[in-house]
């Protein structure tokens, strides 16, 4: 299964965007990528998935360069209620399980 | 309102004893799933069920149990076996199992073992 490297923390303040980048050097050719998004005390909620290029959706951007080793999330314009922990998963094609790193914590500062 | 829904939010045992945690969805989904999460941790997987009356041992199996009679139900039962049962216990479902399908989570159960 592919590990997915991201950053422990990230500060930012309202009205900025937020680039989350996130490795994942070993993908297999028909892994996706997924983002979840999780609160304090709160189960996770899915973000954005993608296979390659670029998706989004009215939350977020998912920018996938052609080698796939690496993905960008993008949010535009945060706002306090941003503020949450951003899990990047490569989903395998060979097994239905879903594997969380520590992720990435963001904090929204006013 | 369609969802996941489990009870009890907070849960404490003693020592020793099995507890069960209950988990519901009426979102018509196949596949279900069991997390635990520790403090600053990911969720690590414990069980998956694709389908009623089957399911899988996830990562962290050891000292836990499920079933699936029902479509809308798996309970997961953290028994005297599991060491350190402390923690944030989440549930999941997806329409069907596999890569594509988003997973849908429950509000969690926060066990405390004393």
């Amino acid at each position: 299964l592919a590990k997915t490297t991201q950053p422990i923390s990230m500060d930012s303040y309202e009205g900025q965007e937020v680039n989350i980048t996130c490795s994942h050097n070993n993908i297999a050719t028909n892994d996706y990528i997924t983002w979840y998004q999780q609160f304090p005390s709160q189960g996770p909620r899915f973000i954005i998935q993608g296979y390659k290029t670029k998706v989004t959706n009215e939350v977020a951007s998912l920018f996938i360069p052609a080698d796939r080793k690496s993905s960008t999330l993008s949010l535009p314009r945060v706002s306090l209620s941003d503020t949450a922990v951003y899990y990047c998963l490569v989903v395998s094609s060979s097994t239905d399980k879903l594997i969380f790193g520590t992720g990435t914590r963001l904090q929204v500062f006013p | 309102d369609g969802g996941i829904t489990q009870s009890p939010k907070y849960l404490f045992r003693k020592e020793g004893q099995n507890v069960t945690l209950s988990c519901e969805q009426n979102l018509n989904h196949d596949a279900m799933y069991w997390y635990r999460q520790d403090p600053g941790q990911g969720l690590r997987l414990i069980y998956y069920s694709q389908i009623v009356n089957d399911f899988q041992k996830g990562d962290i199996a050891e000292g836990y149990s499920v079933s699936r009679e029902k479509k809308e139900s798996f309970p997961l039962t953290v028994t005297s076996a599991q060491k350190n049962p402390t923690a944030f216990y989440l549930c999941a479902s997806s329409l069907i199992a596999g890569r594509e399908n988003e997973q849908f989570f429950g509000p969690g159960t926060r066990l405390t073992v004393l």
